[in-house]
């Protein structure tokens, strides 16, 4: 099963966007790359995910590489209320289980 | 409002006691699962379920039953409470589909005296 490797933490200052990467070099053809956040004393809420092609939502914009071993997820205007932990996760196929690792903790400065 | 809900909130047992935490979610998901989260830790899986009746073991089951008669419903059974399962439970659930993000539950607290 392909692994993910984040920094520990990252720090950005309010309304300044943030890009937060991940490395991924073992993914296979038909992984997705899902981003998740975890905000202080909540359940983790999905934020986005991909395959190939840069994904854009409300919340963020996930750009993957053309070999899709790295992603980097990105805040476009950091707000206090975007400090949490985030994660990088590929699901697995066979069974759609998500395991987490330790992913990014980020702070934002006022 | 369509989501995963756990109950109760917040429980404090005593070592040795029983208790079944509940997760039910309305979204008609395939998949469902439980995690737990130490202090200052990140989830670990405890154990995870692709449909009604199949369940299997994730990381950590050990101390823990589950079991899955309805699509709905997934309940946690610790057997035996011990201090180290006090911890923060996270319930999830997806359609199994990679395709699509897990939506979790705002978690139960546990502590075991």
């Amino acid at each position: 099963d392909a692994k993910t490797t984040q920094p520990n933490s990252m720090e950005s200052n309010e309304e300044e966007p943030v890009h937060l990467p991940c490395n991924h070099s073992t993914i296979s053809g038909t992984d997705y790359i899902h981003w998740y956040r975890q905000l202080p004393s909540q359940g983790p809420e999905y934020v986005i995910h991909g395959l190939t092609s840069n994904v854009n939502n409300r919340m963020a914009s996930l750009a993957i590489a053309e070999d899709r071993k790295s992603s980097t997820l990105i805040l476009h205007r950091a707000t206090l209320r975007d400090a949490a932990v985030y994660y990088c996760i590929l699901p697995m196929n066979r069974d759609d289980k998500i395991i987490f690792g330790k992913g990014t903790r980020l702070h934002i400065l006022p | 409002n369509a989501g995963v809900t756990q109950t109760p909130k917040f429980q404090v047992l005593k070592t040795g006691q029983s208790m079944t935490l509940q997760c039910a979610q309305d979204m008609n998901h395939e998949y469902m699962s439980w995690y737990r989260q130490d202090p200052g830790m990140g989830l670990r899986l405890i154990h995870y379920s692709v449909g009604a009746g199949i369940t299997d073991q994730g990381e950590v089951p050990n101390g823990y039953n589950v079991s899955r008669s309805t699509t709905e419903d997934f309940p946690l059974r610790l057997l035996s409470a011990a201090p180290s399962q006090t911890s923060v439970y996270f319930c999830a659930s997806s359609y199994g589909d990679p395709y699509y993000g897990y939506t979790f539950g705002s978690g139960t607290r546990l502590t075991v005296v």
